[in-house]
């Protein structure tokens, strides 16, 4: 698999429920955040989580990272229908690159 | 909350018509980044900037694109001769540090006809 890549690629779930995504990546990392972008628009930062940290909240939103796996989850507690969006992992590399590489996606719908 | 702003929201271009990008990022962060999204596919790195010049650029970054920033608070994507393929979604994001969370606008909707 390619840098960060997300699975599932696409999950449907009832308002109320939680909602995890995984990410998966290949090379030692900086840090790994998670994005969101509803159909056609911007991409707005969730969360950042270093590569010294294992759990980070923000909200309803928890995420993991597995440094010895090479993954991170990120979970979504009590969904809304607002929270219907892709979610998408970027991962800083460790080698000096200054760019984030995105994976391609968890495309989460939520039924109300 | 401050925000990365880009402009124009859309844009439709005739093949081989040069385009600017424009994107004011916030005020304080010092590191700027192009990136596009082709409809339905993966958000891609273009380029990276830093104290007045590019740190890092992608393979897709050839020399028909170019970056600048004109003034302290601007900064531009130019692609020279437009393609088809060109056709993209083009974010503009800026962090105050380089492995720090990076603010993405809202993008530029490029249409190449």
């Amino acid at each position: 698999s390619q840098q960060g890549e997300e699975d599932p690629q696409a999950l449907s779930i009832q308002e109320g429920e939680n909602a995890t995504m995984n990410c998966s990546y290949k090379t030692s990392i900086n840090n790994l955040q998670w994005y969101r972008q509803n159909s056609g628009r911007g991409l707005v930062h969730l969360i950042l989580i270093r590569s010294n940290e294992r759990e980070k909240h923000s909200g309803r939103l928890r995420v993991t990272l597995d440094t010895s796996k090479k993954s991170s989850s990120l979970l979504i507690t009590a969904s809304r229908a607002a929270d219907t969006a892709s979610y998408f992992c970027a991962t800083d590399m460790d080698t000096g690159r200054r760019a984030l590489t995105f994976g391609s996606g968890t495309r989460l719908q939520v039924q109300p | 909350e401050p925000e990365v702003t880009q402009t124009p929201s859309h844009q439709v271009t005739q093949m081989g018509q040069e385009v600017i990008l424009r994107c004011v990022p916030i005020s304080n962060h010092l590191y700027f980044y192009w990136y596009r999204q082709i409809l339905g596919q993966k958000v891609e790195f273009l380029v990276s900037f830093y104290n007045n010049e590019i740190s890092e650029k992608s393979e897709i970054f050839d020399d028909q694109f170019s970056v600048e920033r004109p003034d302290g608070s601007n900064f531009t994507l130019k692609i020279r001769s437009t393609k088809l393929e060109d056709s993209a979604m083009y974010f503009c994001a800026s962090s105050d540090r380089g492995w720090t969370e990076a603010f993405f606008g809202q993008g530029t909707r490029l249409t190449v006809v």
